[in-house]
């Protein structure tokens, strides 16, 4: 069983914070990672994807990877209330054949 | 360009009954997916195929059949529908390199 791993929350941040998701995951041959934004009836939407060690900028959103902590994270700078909303973690190995997703962490921007 | 097209929306069961949730894509994606999502929780891959005429198992294949006859479709059959198969079920497709694209979703619910 491939294991990813996420605080369900909520997490609670005032508009203009930054929020901060984590994820860890199991399986170390894991090579590629994604972050999921999933409002409320409706079906996943992509974020962000890295696939090295680092941090990954895009816009307000910032991914971290930490391979050998196995860890990823998502930081979303200037928080909006449109940026609430469920946030899953993804992994996958090299091929793309399978998605493994996390349960999920709820972010809630209050005004 | 309709990306991946998921059919119904909604669907009611009566326990033992069974059904076929229909999956199309128009990107020539190789890679296709069935997951389901329960209330509260992240996806669980049912089913996935790396091309027409080869499927394979994901974490929760119980209860579920799949056939890729296509490039393009992927239908999900659910044999003697139980309640503990109601559920959100999302079709996805992608590519060696590239991340899931998801339909908008069946709902469905077993009585």
């Amino acid at each position: 069983q491939k294991e990813v791993e996420q605080n369900s929350g909520p997490l609670s941040v005032p508009e203009g914070a930054i929020a901060s998701l984590n994820c860890t995951y199991s399986d170390r041959g894991s090579q590629s990672f994604f972050w999921y934004r999933q409002y409320s009836g409706k079906s996943p939407e992509l974020i962000m994807f890295i696939y090295s060690n680092g941090d990954k900028e895009d816009g307000r959103f910032t991914a971290q990877l930490n391979k050998a902590s196995q860890y990823v994270s998502l930081l979303i700078r200037d928080s909006q209330p449109s940026d609430s909303a469920t946030y899953l973690c993804a992994v996958a190995p090299s091929n793309f054949n399978k998605f493994y997703f996390g349960s999920g962490t709820k972010l809630n921007v209050k005004p | 360009n309709a990306g991946v097209t998921q059919t119904p929306k909604f669907r009611i069961l009566k326990i033992g009954q069974s059904m076929t949730l229909q999956c199309t894509q128009d990107m020539n994606h190789n890679y296709m997916y069935w997951y389901r999502q329960d209330p509260g929780m992240g996806l669980k891959l049912i089913y996935y195929s790396v091309g027409a005429g080869i499927t394979d198992k994901g974490e929760v294949p119980n209860g579920y059949n799949v056939s890729r006859s296509t490039t393009e479709d992927f239908p999900l059959r659910l044999e003697l529908a139980a309640p503990s198969q109601t559920s959100v079920y999302f079709c996805a497709s992608s590519t060696i390199s590239s991340p899931l694209h998801f339909g908008n979703g069946t709902r469905l619910t077993v009585t």
